[in-house]
């Protein structure tokens, strides 16, 4: 199966500041990545598709960029409601995987 | 708006099952693959199972594998969890989940809560 190791698992950042979150995968998935929010008690909600295409109705301050082994989610201007655990999600196969979870704490 | 609303969840003794159901709406059921994703208590998101669309391929996890049945009716539109042989590691909310037409997931449910305990 493919391994999706997620970094940093959690981070304290100021509303304004630049946050970027990556997740590596242990072989190639070309650009057959999503990023998904959670809030606490709620179900995720996908933020970018396709590596770096981003959902519909989505903050155009959330991006994501990579391909391959290398994926970053980058949300360059930091807002209240954005605090939350981010997830990045392996679909190259049916088998799909999902990073660890990066807690964006209030700094 | 996708609708998916599960059901079934509950308080189970080890060794139990439990059957989840997953009630599409407002998209083509029939187009997509359906999956389930489940959450422990303070975890991470934790893919469970998937079925494509026409219901004929299926792919588990190795944690729930000859275990956990994933199958769907597509003249109901509904995707199901059958659970059986129950442990305490599989206490989680369970999600229903959408896949796009990219294979990523698109839309979740609400979540259903599985607990296993004596």
């Amino acid at each position: 199966d493919i391994q999706m190791t997620q970094s940093p698992s959690s981070l304290s950042a100021s509303v304004g500041d630049r946050v970027t979150i990556t997740c590596r995968a242990s072989q190639g998935i070309r650009n057959d990545l999503a990023w998904y929010q959670q809030k606490p008690g709620k179900a995720p909600k996908r933020l970018i598709y396709a590596a770096s295409s981003l959902q519909s109705g989505v903050p155009s301050r959330f991006s994501g960029s990579g391909s391959g082994t290398e994926f970053t989610l980058t949300i360059s201007s930091l807002q209240p409601e954005d605090f939350a655990t981010y997830y990045c999600l392996q679909h190259n196969s049916y088998r799909l995987t999902f990073g660890g979870g990066t807690k964006v704490e209030i700094k | 708006e996708v609708q998916l609303l599960e059901s079934g969840g509950g308080l189970v003794q080890p060794g139990g099952s439990l059957r989840l159901s997953c009630a599409a709406s407002e998209f083509i059921f029939t187009n997509f693959g359906m999956a389930w994703v489940r959450q422990a208590p303070g975890k991470g998101l934790e893919w469970v199972s998937v079925v494509s669309a026409s219901g004929g391929t299926t792919f588990y996890a190795d944690s729930v594998k000859g275990r956990l049945t994933i199958s769907r009716d597509n003249s109901k539109n509904t995707v199901y969890l059958q659970m059986n042989s129950l442990r305490a590691e599989d206490t989680a909310v369970y999600y229903c989940a959408k896949l796009g037409w990219l294979q990523d997931i698109d839309y979740w449910g609400q979540g259903t809560l599985v607990a296993v305990s004596s």
